[in-house]
Order: structure tokens, then sequence, then C-alpha cells
């Protein structure tokens, strides 16, 4: 089955830039989500379609994609945005959607 | 304010079946704009997908879970339901109900994305 692969930790001091990746063949025809879950919390939407902010999404939470690589990127990280963070795609078929394994940000 | 809420026994013996219901307010599911999906999480782990229907009845089924999933839709009641046949310990999880935008500018299903969740509901498999 298809798979998409996030390291399983990043860790930045507060007001770093945290990149977080993921990884897939079909990426490179797919677009990326991504989505926050905090402790305890439901997922929260942060980038969609790449690179686009929901609203009340704060301007530092970024994506971008190029070949079969996503990245979220969280420029000045603060200790708030310690998390689970999950790509979110679907398989080369489109049929069938996937996350990627999550990646823990701590920000300390 | 759309709001998402799952209900459904907490506690699911084994070889049964699992059911739950979504019940959907502040909005219709019967939108061309959405499809309504189900992913889990088991404890201290992560995501995942494990399908998706549209308010006219088409779904798509997780494959690794399809044999065993089925996904409905009452318009009339403005639910969705999910029911996971032979349950084992493996089946122990967080299941979130979701919303999954269909955007009308896109033309690849890699564009839905999950917008609004429930709160999720913890359901164990133990005898």
């Amino acid at each position: 089955s298809y798979e998409l692969t996030q390291p399983p930790s990043v860790s930045v001091s507060p007001g770093q830039t945290a990149r977080i990746t993921c990884s897939g063949d079909a990426l490179a025809k797919k677009y990326a989500h991504w989505y926050q879950q905090k402790s305890g919390q439901a997922p929260v939407l942060v980038i969609y379609e790449d690179n686009k902010r929901p609203s009340g999404i704060p301007e530092r939470f970024s994506g971008s994609r190029l070949g079969t690589m996503a990245t979220l990127t969280i420029s000045g990280a603060q200790v708030e945005d310690e998390a689970d963070y999950y790509c979110y795609s679907t398989d080369t078929s489109g049929n069938s959607w996937v996350f990627g394994g999550g990646t823990k940000l701590t920000v300390l | 304010q759309l709001q998402l809420q799952e209900s459904g026994p907490g506690l699911v013996k084994p070889s049964e079946t699992l059911s739950l219901t979504c019940t959907v307010s502040g909005g219709s599911i019967h939108s061309s704009s959405y499809y309504w999906g189900w992913i889990r999480q088991p404890p201290g782990k992560g995501l995942e997908w494990i399908g998706s229907i549209y308010y006219g009845g088409s779904t798509y089924y997780n494959p690794s879970l399809k044999s065993r999933v089925t996904i409905s839709v009452d318009t009339s009641k403005n639910q969705f339901s999910l029911k996971l046949s032979s349950v084992t310990a493996a089946d122990t999880a967080v299941y979130y109900c979701a919303r999954q935008v269909v955007p009308a500018d896109c033309s690849s299903t890699s564009c839905y994305r999950l917008d609004y969740w429930g709160q999720g509901t913890l359901v164990t498999v133990s005898s």
C-alpha cells in the first residue's frame, strides 16, 4: 500500500525555523495538505493544496512541494506550535487518501 | 458554524461489528461541494483514513479496510455512518468524522482536504 514518509521528530528553539518533510512517489503529481494535532485534540488543517493557508492560521506557517517531497515550514516557531504534524494526500490512483506517519515537533 | 459529532458504543466485543454515526449540524450534508469522511487514530499512533462518502452515496474506501468497511449516508437526518465488521483489538482507536471539501476549481481528488472535524470518540475492542 502507498505510504507518505515523515521524520518521527523535529526539534527547534523558539524563534527558529522548523521544516517538516513528507515524501511519496505520488507527490510528484498530487497535492499535499498538512494537519496540526495537539495532545488530546482533533487535527487542525494548517496548509492545504501545498501552500494555501486557511483563515485563522498564522502567517508563520507555509508549505511547498517539489518533486516527490512536500515541506511544511514554520518560520519563527513558537512554544505553542509544539504538536504532531501530519501530511495528507492521495495515492497515484487518486481513489485512496493516506496520512503520513506524523512528526512530533518540539519547540524548546 | 459547522459542527460534527460522533456517537456510538464505546466498547465492542471482538468479532462483532463497530457502528458509529456522525451528525452534522450548522450545514447540510446534501451538498455537491463536500464528501464526508471517517478517520481513526489508535492510542499513541498516527492517523488513518478509513473512507469517504458523497451525499449521493458514492464512496471511497481505504484498500486495507475495504473488505470490512461500509459507510452510508442519511440525508434526511443529516448523518453519515460507519460500520466496521469482524473487529479485533487492533481496531481500538479514536474515531473521527470530518468534512472533505471538493474544490470547484481543482480536477484532482488530491485537492479534497478535510477541513472540519468532530471531537472524536474512543472505541475499545475488548471482551
